[in-house]
């Protein structure tokens, strides 16, 4: 079966610092991948999304980037943390091809900048 | 782009009645309508979905039904119990896209007591 990863559960970094949030899936091949944000009270927001190796396309102009170095793995980083990128991030996969309709989400990664 | 609103943002019901929560959007080529579910503290997952070429679609307790000329769809829970509390999130998918790229609503914060 189909299992998705991400970490770390938590983070708490101060304004400034660099930030990296990695998530792989495993027991399917070349996924289309997505990371959304959730900020507190708000609904979900695409942030990125990757349809293979190496193709990123972003959704929203932000301080985050995002990279896609094997099939299965999804990095989200930011150089400088802003204190609004606070958030709960999730990444999520759904299957390659004609999108049947589910995404299927992380567990997620509390993100608090002070 | 798309527009997904939903109302209300937080629902308070007994337990045994039914909950409604209620979606508009805005692109009439969307073709996909999911609803998810998040637990406190986890993540979120489909509950049920339906697609633009039918009217409504009920699985046990909860159902759906989708208005395409009104541009707006709505989750019928009935018979509500306490671990039906949850916030949840309608979202919409774009016409002819092949990947998740799904726009989200605000959320729904639901809370069924004893």
């Amino acid at each position: 079966s189909q299992t998705i990863h991400q970490w770390p559960a938590t983070l708490v970094q101060p304004v400034g610092s660099p930030l990296s949030l990695e998530c792989t899936v495993e027991g399917t091949s070349n996924p289309n991948l997505y990371w959304y944000r959730q900020a507190a009270g708000r609904g979900l927001q695409l942030l990125f999304y990757s349809v293979g190796i190496g193709q990123i396309s972003s959704e929203v102009p932000q301080n985050l980037s995002a990279s896609r170095p094997q099939d299965r793995q999804f990095i989200l980083s930011s150089k400088k943390l802003l204190l609004s990128d606070s958030g709960f991030y999730l990444c999520a996969w759904s299957v390659k091809g004609s999108f049947t309709g589910e995404l299927f989400f992380g567990e997620g990664s509390r993100l608090t900048v002070l | 782009g798309e527009n997904v609103e939903q109302h209300p943002s937080t629902l308070s019901v007994q337990e045994g009645d039914s909950a409604v929560i209620k979606c508009t959007y805005s692109d009439s080529a969307s073709n996909y309508f999911p609803w998810y579910k998040q637990e406190l503290g986890k993540r979120p997952q489909l509950i049920i979905d339906i697609r633009s070429n039918v009217g409504e679609k009920k699985d046990q307790r909860i159902a759906v039904t989708l208005n395409k000329t009104a541009k707006h769809f709505s989750l019928h829970i009935t018979e509500t119990q306490p671990e039906d509390s949850a916030v949840y999130f309608c979202a919409a998918l774009a016409g002819g896209t092949s990947y998740g790229k799904l726009t989200f609503g605000q959320g729904t914060i639901l809370t069924v007591h004893p």
